[in-house]
């Protein structure tokens, strides 16, 4: 069975400063994880995606985000936050030993960009 | 612009009532998922459908149904109506169901449902 944990239900940012939204994963085999973004009143947008290779993915936006397998996790970061970040974030995950083909997503976490 | 269509945007309507969701992948895609978003439960997987045919499904109760026409166009109907239905729904599409799980999907702007 696949699952995928977003620990935090809001992150607070100043404006400038790097952020992070946390995710964690379990997963049978190879996981493959992405991260979407939500915008008010807007559906899911894709930002990146692991599927192998490189542990660090460059997304959209200026966001990246780091695999680790012995963690278990794939974390999203910017090094400079802007207060149009502020959205909700949602992290999924799809367990390529097989299965489902359909990710499971997070709770979602929710990011505030502070001016 | 995702490219993925839904309509309506907003839908009110009462308890016991039946609604038709409806959903434009992108040009392209042969497979469509429904999701449901609310507050308490988050996002929530429907059912999938590639190029006409049902591939999965998640947790759609009995008074939901779904298909995909020759078109590729997709349509959710909910029926019975409660008011616990009250959600965001959104529809995906990706490129094709055997690869579904590497590549991404590509979300519609979602109709929300009040149920009165």
């Amino acid at each position: 069975a696949q699952s995928v944990a977003q620990p935090e239900d809001q992150v607070n940012v100043a404006e400038g400063n790097p952020l992070t939204v946390k995710c964690t994963y379990s997963v049978s085999g190879n996981p493959y994880l992405f991260w979407y973004v939500q915008y008010p009143n807007r559906g899911l947008q894709f930002l990146l995606k692991y599927i192998t290779g490189d542990n660090l993915v460059k997304g959209s936006y200026g966001f990246e985000a780091e695999f680790n397998k012995s963690q278990t996790s794939f974390h999203l970061k910017k090094p400079s936050a802007l207060v149009s970040d502020s959205a909700l974030y949602f992290c999924a995950v799809r367990d390529g030993a097989g299965g489902s083909y359909i990710p499971t997503f997070g709770r979602g976490t929710s990011l505030i960009v502070h001016p | 612009d995702s490219g993925v269509t839904q309509t309506p945007k907003h839908l009110i309507t009462a308890t016991g009532q039946r609604v038709t969701l409806r959903c434009s992948p992108r040009s392209g895609d042969l497979s469509v998922y429904w999701y449901q978003q609310s507050l308490d439960q988050g996002l929530q997987f429907l059912i999938q459908y590639y190029n006409g045919e049902e591939r999965a499904k998640g947790n759609i109760l009995e008074r939901f149904s779904a298909q995909q026409f020759p078109d590729l166009h997709s349509e959710l109907n909910l029926s019975s109506l409660e008011l616990g239905d009250s959600a965001l729904y959104f529809c995906a599409s990706s490129v094709a169901a055997r690869l579904a799980g590497l590549n991404e999907q590509f979300f519609g702007p979602g109709t929300r449902l009040t149920v009165l």
